[in-house]
């Protein structure tokens, strides 16, 4: 079974910088089947980018996703305080295991 | 609009099964390609992905609980049974449905608010 690590656990960072999270995967990931998820406290996730790349319906477009393989990125640019919470990625190539998370303080 | 809704007991106690419901609207559960799946999450940690069953009753499980889950679906009612067995202290959390696709499309595009389920004894 697929293991997702993400790195940092916590990041934090100034209103209007950029924000790089990680998440490696124990083997390659099927076809790049990563999303990533945003919840902020006492929320709900909130999917942000599937297929690894592909913003969900009304993610702005500070939020970019790369990466293939084992190895995957969520960028965040021009950071504001609404986007502390934690991010999480998944993979969905077999099973729908996550990775342990990365908090965003601002 | 899509929406889902966890419901079950608040408190259960250790060795007893925790049954919980997932009452959804704004989809049906024959259409092909629709899948619900349960998702949990204890105080202060990570997701956990539990278990799936899709449109035309395939069902997959975390390989950690699959003997002690069970997922079952009502599709006239719009609802969707997940079970688990021998319920621990561990297994206090959030417990989260969410709508998804299969294959290309296994990503939690629609969630529910989710409901806190103690283990106490």
């Amino acid at each position: 079974e697929i293991v997702l690590t993400q790195s940092p656990g916590t990041l934090s960072l100034s209103p209007g910088e950029r924000a790089t999270l990680s998440c490696w995967a124990s083997q390659s990931v099927n076809n790049n089947y990563l999303a990533w998820y945003q919840q902020k406290p006492g929320q709900t996730p909130r999917l942000l980018i599937y297929g690894a790349s592909t913003r969900a319906t009304g993610i702005p477009d500070r939020f970019s996703g790369s990466g293939s393989g084992t190895y995957f990125t969520l960028t965040i640019r021009r950071l504001d305080p609404e986007d502390s919470g934690v991010y999480y990625c998944q993979q969905y190539g077999s099973s729908g295991r996550f990775g342990g998370g990365t908090k965003v303080e601002i | 609009q899509v929406t889902l809704r966890e419901s079950g007991p608040a408190l259960v106690k250790p060795t007893q099964t925790l049954t919980l419901t997932c009452t959804f609207s704004g989809f049906s559960l024959s259409t092909s390609g629709v899948c619900v799946n349960w998702i949990r999450q204890p105080p202060g940690k990570a997701l956990e992905w539990l278990a799936r069953i899709d449109w035309d009753d395939d069902k997959y499980f975390t390989a950690s609980l699959n003997s002690r889950l069970t997922i079952s679906k009502d599709t006239s009612r719009n609802q969707v049974v997940l079970t688990l067995a021998n319920v621990a202290l561990v297994d206090t959390a959030t417990y989260y449905c969410a709508r998804s696709g299969a294959g290309p499309s296994f990503y939690f595009n629609y969630w529910g608010r989710g409901t806190l389920v103690t283990v106490s004894s």
